[in-house]
This record gives C-alpha cells, sequence and structure tokens, in this order.
C-alpha cells in the first residue's frame, strides 16, 4: 500500500538557519504529493503541494520538488523565523478515493 | 461556511460512555473524511464519505466506531461504549470530491476527547 518516511525525531535549529526535512514514499503510479503544517494549538493547514513529477510546490518561502526517480518530497526553507515552529507532515494522496496517507510528522523548532 | 468546523472542541467523557462528535464541511464539498490524532499513533485514517455514502470504512479501529453523514454535508462520529484507548483528537476533513487526485483536503481544527 501507499506510505510516506518522514526522518525520525525533532529539529533544532537556530533563526536563519537552513531547514530541509526529508520525505520519501512509496506508491504505485503517481501520487499527489503534500505538506501540511500543524502550528501549536491550531488545526493542520496545507503548506503546498505538487500534483506530479518535476513540480515544485512553494509557500510561506518553503519549497519542495516532487522527485519521481528518487520517490521523494523534501521540504525546505532558506532561512527559518521563530514562527517557523510547528510540526509538518508529508502526505500522499492517489487513486479514487483521495485519502490521504501521512507520515508520522516531524517537530521543528526555531531558537531566536 | 468559510472552512471546516468541529464541536465539541473539547470533550471529557468517562470510560463506558458513548459520544457523538459533528463535522460540517466546507459548503459544496461532497468528499469528507475522518481522521484521529495520537500520541504515537501519528495520523490515521478512519472513514471517508463521498456524499452520503461511506465506500472505505476500513480504517474504523473497532464496532464501537460507527459515522453517518446525512443530506451531504454535516457529518457525525459515534464512540459506543468509550474506552482510555480512544482518547485523542479526532479530525474532520473536506474536499471537492474524491475523484479528482490532488484536490486540496481542507482540516477542522479537531475534537479533544479524553476518555477518563
Amino acid at each position: 500500500g501507499n506510505s510516506v518516511t518522514q526522518m525520525e525525531g525533532p529539529v533544532t535549529l537556530s533563526e536563519e538557519a537552513f531547514l530541509t526535512i526529508n520525505c520519501t514514499y512509496t506508491a504505485t503510479g503517481y501520487p499527489s504529493l503534500f505538506w501540511y503544517v500543524q502550528y501549536p494549538g491550531e488545526g493542520l493547514q496545507l503548506l503546498l503541494k505538487a500534483t506530479k513529477a518535476d513540480d515544485k510546490g512553494s509557500n510561506k518561502g518553503f519549497e519542495a520538488t516532487y522527485r519521481k526517480e528518487t520517490t521523494s518530497f523534501h521540504l525546505e526553507k532558506g532561512s527559518v523565523q521563530v514562527s517557523d515552529s510547528a510540526v509538518y507532515f508529508c502526505a500522499l494522496t492517489q487513486g479514487g478515493n483521495n485519502r490521504l496517507a501521512f507520515g508520522k510528522g516531524n517537530q521543528v523548532v526555531v531558537i531566536p | 461556511g468559510a472552512g471546516v468546523s468541529q464541536s465539541p472542541s473539547n470533550k471529557v467523557t468517562e470510560k463506558g460512555k458513548d459520544v457523538e462528535l459533528r463535522c460540517d464541511p466546507i459548503s459544496g464539498h461532497t468528499a469528507l473524511y475522518w481522521y484521529r490524532q495520537s500520541l504515537g499513533q501519528g495520523l490515521e485514517f478512519l472513514i471517508y464519505f463521498q456524499g452520503n455514502s461511506a465506500p472505505d470504512k476500513s480504517g474504523l479501529p473497532s464496532d464501537r466506531f460507527s459515522a453517518e453523514r446525512t443530506g451531504g454535508s454535516v457529518s457525525t462520529l459515534t464512540i459506543q461504549r468509550t474506552q482510555q484507548e480512544d482518547s485523542a483528537v479526532y479530525l474532520c476533513a473536506s474536499s471537492l470530491d474524491t475523484t479528482t487526485s490532488g484536490n486540496t483536503i481542507y482540516f477542522g481544527e479537531g475534537s479533544w476527547l479524553t476518555v477518563v
């Protein structure tokens, strides 16, 4: 079945540092790929998405490129802010039900 | 409405009691999803509806869990004879439909359920 794998453990970094969160997936065919973010005390929000190979999703300074050859959708931001502290979930949908399969999530803590 | 609305936002219930959680999707969205978020389990799919029909109930943890949707709009998730392991955040989401891959799925803020 479809699955998403995110790197283990929380990520702690200083303000203005470069952020990368790895995400790889297993799926047959051509899934759509998403990053969702959950800020403290809030619900899940869509951060960005890509629906076909080589597409780049971008929003709020974050980017992720759909790489079919490596089955990856890594999230990057060049200069993080304290306000980026949140939990980030990689996810995919495929098939006729549009059901999301999520990774375990990564907590990102940005220190001033 | 402007977004997916869920109620109650918080619920504390005694073990063995039944609970109902309500979801009001974004107007015009025919697809509705229920997920559960708990420590150690991440985000688990429970059930989805296309209109009033639920083609995929594979994620429901046990027969104590059921869900219905009427009028293609509001959905209710019912947990009977609650157990402590049911404590979690129950998230509802909606999208325009289920047939178009890549449709954005919008989430509500969740119902926090605590079983004591």
